[in-house]
């Protein structure tokens, strides 16, 4: 699986969007990008996966360079309870191998 | 739907005893699924998959005789930790594949050895 890199926190204020990144320049052609989200003591919640098209579900909406050696997850209106860190996973081997993630804060 | 329900969500055992852990699939048959470790503060650790019926495959580093994976069914797979010490000591979660919708998480054991 593709290493993956994304800044270590970020912050945004309630209501606005959430634009968090994750660069995987070595991708291959077959792994998907996987968003998950990690509230603290809880298991990881599925956020949103694609391959190399723009995906968007009622939670988020995945944003893939053509290029696909990077991608943004958009939280359109953070709230408080989307505070927890996003782990962006490269997948192609059939697991998912977490990488350190982004703590997001929404502060009010 | 893609449900997978962990317990205990808590246990607490002394040194040198054996804790199992469950994870079941509760809407959907689980061919395979994945045992995580997390320490505080860090990420996810893969310790190992398994796959029903067959023998679990540990990642490198990973004691197989310590962490005993058990997956005799298509929805319960369980992660026995043998002769705990206090270093075994973690949040333990488990994950199971659900086809194109991706990979499902149970909600995660914390584990305390005293």
């Amino acid at each position: 699986d593709a290493k993956t890199t994304q800044p270590p926190s970020m912050d945004c204020a309630e209501g606005r969007a959430a634009n968090l990144p994750c660069n995987h320049s070595t991708i291959s052609g077959n792994e998907y990008v996987y968003w998950y989200r990690q509230i603290h003591s809880q298991g990881p919640q599925y956020i949103i996966h694609g391959l190399k098209n723009n995906e968007t579900n009622e939670m988020a909406s995945l944003i893939i360079t053509e290029d696909r050696k990077s991608s943004t997850l958009i939280l359109p209106h953070a709230t408080l309870r989307d505070t927890a860190v996003y782990y962006c996973i490269a997948e192609g081997g059939g697991k998912l191998i977490f990488g350190q993630g982004t703590e997001l804060s929404v502060k009010p | 739907g893609a449900v997978v329900s962990q317990h205990p969500s808590r246990v607490i055992c002394k040194s040198g005893t054996s804790v199992k852990i469950e994870c079941r699939s509760l809407d959907f048959q689980a061919t395979t699924m994945f045992w995580y470790r997390q320490f505080p503060k860090q990420s996810l650790m893969l310790m190992a998959t398994s796959n029903e019926g067959s023998k679990a495959t540990y990642e490198q580093g990973v004691e197989k005789d310590k962490f005993l994976i058990n997956h005799a069914s298509l929805t319960l797979s369980t992660l026995t930790v043998t002769s705990a010490h206090p270093e075994d000591s973690s949040f333990y979660i488990c994950s199971a594949s659900v086809g194109s919708l991706g990979y499902t998480f149970g909600s995660g054991t914390r584990l305390t050895v005293v």
